[in-house]
Parts: C-alpha cells; sequence; structure tokens
C-alpha cells in the first residue's frame, strides 16, 4: 500500500540554523500539507499546497517558513532561522483529488537546542 | 473559525471491553467531514474513521464506529472488544468541504487499554 514517506525522521539543530524537513507524498495525490505538534499538544496546521502554490496557511506559518515541490515528487518544508520554539514533531499529509482522507507521514521530530 | 474539542483527555478500558471517546465541535457549515486518527507511541497519525455530515447514517470500520448526532455537533468514537494494540492517543478532527481545506484537530484523548 503507497504511504507518505518523511526524512529525516530527526534532526537536531542549533537555533538560528536552517533546516530542511522533506517529505514524498503518495504518488497520484495532488493535495498537501504540512502540520506541527509540539510535545503534548495537538497538531496545528501549518500550510497546504496544490498546484504549485500555497493555498492557505496558518498564522504559525510567518516568512521564516517557506514551502516547496522542487522535483515533482519531493515536497519540502524549510525553516530559515529555527527558534527553540519551533521544536516540535512535523508531519506531512497528502491526498488525492477524488478523497476526502488525508493520509500522514511518520513524521519528522525537529529539536532545536 | 471551527474549534473541535475532546473533553476526555485520559480514558482507560478492559481489554474485549467497549469505550466510547467523545467529541464535540462547533461550525457555522452544514457540510464537512469529520475525522477520528489514532497515534500510537511511534507518534505515526493512523486514520481510524471518517464521516461525511451529509450521510444520515453512521460510519463503521470493523470494531470502530461513530455516533455523529449533528444537531448536537457531536462526534463520538466507539471502540467494541478493545485490544491491547487500541492504545493510543486519539484525535478527533474537522474539514470543511473545499479543495484544499486543512483539518483542525481536538486535543486528543489518550487511551489505556488494561489487561
Amino acid at each position: 500500500e503507497p504511504e507518505v514517506t518523511q526524512t529525516p525522521s530527526h534532526q537536531v539543530t542549533q537555533m538560528g540554523q536552517e533546516v530542511i524537513l522533506r517529505c514524498v507524498p503518495i504518488s497520484n495525490h495532488l493535495y498537501f500539507y504540512w502540520y506541527r505538534q509540539i510535545l503534548g499538544q495537538k497538531v496545528e496546521f501549518l500550510v497546504s499546497f496544490y498546484n504549485n502554490e500555497i493555498s492557505e496557511k496558518s498564522e504559525i506559518f510567518d516568512d521564516q517558513f517557506s514551502v516547496e515541490r522542487p522535483d515533482g515528487s519531493n515536497f519540502t518544508l524549510k525553516i530559515r532561522s529555527t527558534k527553540l520554539e519551533d521544536s516540535a514533531m512535523y508531519f506531512c499529509a497528502s491526498r488525492s483529488g477524488g478523497q476526502e482522507t488525508q493520509y500522514f507521514g511518520p513524521g519528522t521530530r525537529l529539536l532545536v537546542l | 473559525a471551527q474549534t473541535v474539542t475532546q473533553s476526555q483527555p485520559e480514558m482507560s478500558v478492559q481489554e474485549a471491553e467497549t469505550v466510547t471517546l467523545s467529541c464535540t465541535y462547533d461550525t457555522s457549515e452544514s457540510d464537512y467531514y469529520l475525522f477520528w486518527y489514532k497515534q500510537p507511541p511511534s507518534r505515526q497519525m493512523i486514520l481510524v474513521i471518517r464521516q461525511e455530515a451529509y450521510k444520515q447514517q453512521n460510519a463503521t470500520e470493523n470494531r470502530f464506529s461513530v455516533n455523529f448526532q449533528k444537531a448536537a455537533k457531536s462526534f463520538s468514537l466507539k471502540i467494541s472488544d478493545s485490544q491491547l494494540g487500541d492504545a493510543a492517543m486519539y484525535f478527533c478532527a474537522y474539514r470543511s468541504v473545499g479543495s484544499a481545506r486543512q483539518l483542525t484537530f481536538g486535543s486528543g484523548t489518550q487511551l489505556t487499554v488494561l489487561p
């Protein structure tokens, strides 16, 4: 069964450094999402992406964040200058055009020191 | 904006018994989707069950079923014949109808299954 994959599974970085989180959505899916979950808290929406552009973004998704689909298979989330409060689990999700269910990847655990 | 509330931070159930997890939501929309996701200790988000608001019939998926009360804006999850592998955090989620609409999650209910 096809699944969403994410790399790396864990990332430790220093405050102020740039990080890129990578996702490979399910191959025939058209809609892509990033969510984050700070430890012990609820899952929060960051951004949705369709047809090579951002569809919606939350207040969390400020100028420090960007997304890209560079090659038709990968979907990346970049944080330009990480802050301590960016430490969280980051989930990628994708959805096909004909289905309403979003399928999640296993997440990337980001720790900012 | 829509909100999703899960009022039970923790629940426990004896193996083979039945448990019901509560979820309420607030919306002014008439059509939408509701989901239950399971998050085991691995923290992967796994879809459990989905309900379309326009359908009156409650969704079922093997041992999992929902009680969808549209007028009351309630969407509870019933797990029958609970198994040790059901132990996880369960999140209720809402999604508006529309092309790229995101999920809005509740705060979760941690389910413990006792042997």
